[in-house]
């Protein structure tokens, strides 16, 4: 079936530890999306890709990076930069055939203890 | 800026309810407006409205776009304790695909 998969589902972390979150897609989708979501806070836009080896600065980029070497995948890095990295990470896909709405994936949930 | 606010952030109803969920907006090029319910993990969707005073509707659940008041409610009836969940309201950046979410209500449907 056609469909997003992030792993891993649960991770935790050192501070002072970069993890690399995967985030792969069958659904031929062009476009791909890491989004943020604390509680509270909804989802917010950390890094999105629309082709392969592109991307773009979302609202909240910083100690956050990202790859697109392949149309499939689109994996995110939280460094040791990111100052507050716990928190629920959702990766989303959009095709030119959608009706509008972002395909997710079922989460990451990282804690750095 | 582009953002989206979503009243109330929480809500508490008993199986049976009514309820209406609000969801403003404010976007330079409004392309639509779409609504997600998040029960533990990925939000699915429910509806995408483009279309000022046409309703969407899928069983209990319906939906509706005020353009000229940069508004759209959500409305579930009879609610059920499946319900329970957080609904997101979300609109396209402005001349980009990027959704911006609001921070969604968080719906407690209880027997």
């Amino acid at each position: 079936d056609g469909g997003i998969t992030q792993s891993p589902k649960y991770l935790f972390r050192k501070e002072g530890q970069n993890v690399t979150l995967s985030c792969e897609q069958n659904l031929n989708h062009d476009a791909m999306y890491w989004y943020r979501q604390d509680p509270g806070q909804g989802l917010r836009l950390i890094y999105y890709s629309q082709i392969v080896n592109d991307f773009q600065k979302g609202d909240i980029a910083e100690g956050y990076s990202v790859s697109r070497e392949k149309k499939e995948s689109f994996p995110l890095t939280v460094t040791s930069a990111q100052k507050n990295p716990t928190a629920f990470y959702l990766c989303a896909s959009y095709g030119q055939g959608n009706t509008g709405e972002l395909f997710f994936g079922e989460g990451s949930r990282l804690t750095v203890l | 800026e582009d953002k989206v606010v979503q009243s109330p952030l929480s809500l508490v109803v008993h199986e049976g309810d009514t309820v209406t969920l609000n969801c403003s907006y404010e976007v330079t090029n409004f392309r639509s407006l779409l609504w997600y319910k998040q029960e533990k993990k990925a939000p699915t969707f429910l509806f995408m409205l483009t279309s000022s005073g046409i309703e969407k509707k899928s069983g209990r659940l319906s939906s509706i776009l005020d353009k000229k008041e940069l508004f759209s409610i959500l409305n579930i009836t009879a609610t059920q304790t499946g319900d329970s969940a957080v609904y997101l309201c979300a609109t396209p950046h402005s001349g980009n695909t990027p959704l911006v979410f609001g921070k969604g209500t968080r719906l407690s449907v209880i027997a």
